[in-house]
């Protein structure tokens, strides 16, 4: 199946310090790619719709200038929490949607996830 | 607002048996339905999904239900094994006014497969 990697996959920071993270097509090419966060025993909740060659589309709540995200390839989308918190400690995951469908669908393929501890 | 939700946040079942994990959701503009499975500290996997013109889909041992009157739908695992033992999501897509199709998850069930 299609792969999306995810870099780092932990991540320790001091509070003020920026950290991005990095999201990872493989196997397939992306126009878009997702961004969620998961506090523990909670939903994934969506934070941002990336489109390759465009601005993201944030949901309402979350900060664009705090959670910068670029994509710059059909590949490759990151996010960049900047001046990080520890309220920001959670687990981030990105999602990948295969510029192809498969069988007249478009599946979503999901990072391994990074986890993001602020001190 | 949780417009999908799990009510049952976890499930314990006998190894052989039939696992059922529940799903409903409030908004009627959700047209394709997927379950993704979840081990901790790794991102979800697709399992098995249903478009909202079927009311079921099978594959191997899963078997998802879909009942739009009821706005509800179900994952049957038939035999459920130790190897099922994961947190379980359920998630409705809809088209977004960003021109991007959205999944909406459930809060997840965990369910967990007794030898």
């Amino acid at each position: 199946g299609a792969v999306v990697s995810q870099h780092p996959s932990r991540v320790i920071c001091k509070s003020g310090t920026s950290v991005k993270i990095e999201c990872r097509s493989l196997d397939f090419q992306a126009t878009t790619m997702f961004w969620y966060r998961q506090f523990p025993k909670q939903s994934l909740m969506l934070m941002a719709t990336s489109n390759e060659g465009s601005k993201a589309t944030y949901e309402q709540g979350v900060e664009k200038d705090k959670f910068l995200i670029n994509h710059a390839s059909l590949t490759l989308s990151t996010l960049t929490v900047t001046s990080a918190h520890p309220e920001d400690s959670s687990f981030y995951i990105c999602s990948a949607r295969d510029l192809k469908p498969t069988g007249g669908l478009n599946k979503q393929y999901f990072g391994p996830g990074t986890r993001l501890t602020v001190t | 607002d949780q417009q999908v939700k799990q009510n049952s946040p976890s499930l314990s079942v006998q190894e052989g048996r039939i696992s059922i994990l529940n799903c409903d959701y409030t908004n009627s503009m959700f047209d394709y339905f997927l379950w993704y499975k979840k081990y901790p500290a790794e991102g979800p996997t697709f399992l098995i999904s249903i478009s909202s013109i079927k009311d079921k889909n099978e594959d191997g041992r899963f078997t998802v239900f879909l009942n739009k009157s009821a706005k509800h739908l179900s994952l049957h695992i038939v035999p459920s094994q130790p190897g099922d033992s994961a947190v379980y999501f359920c998630a409705a897509s809809a088209w977004s006014g960003a021109g991007s199709y959205q999944l909406t998850f459930g809060k997840g069930t965990k369910l967990s497969v007794i030898p």
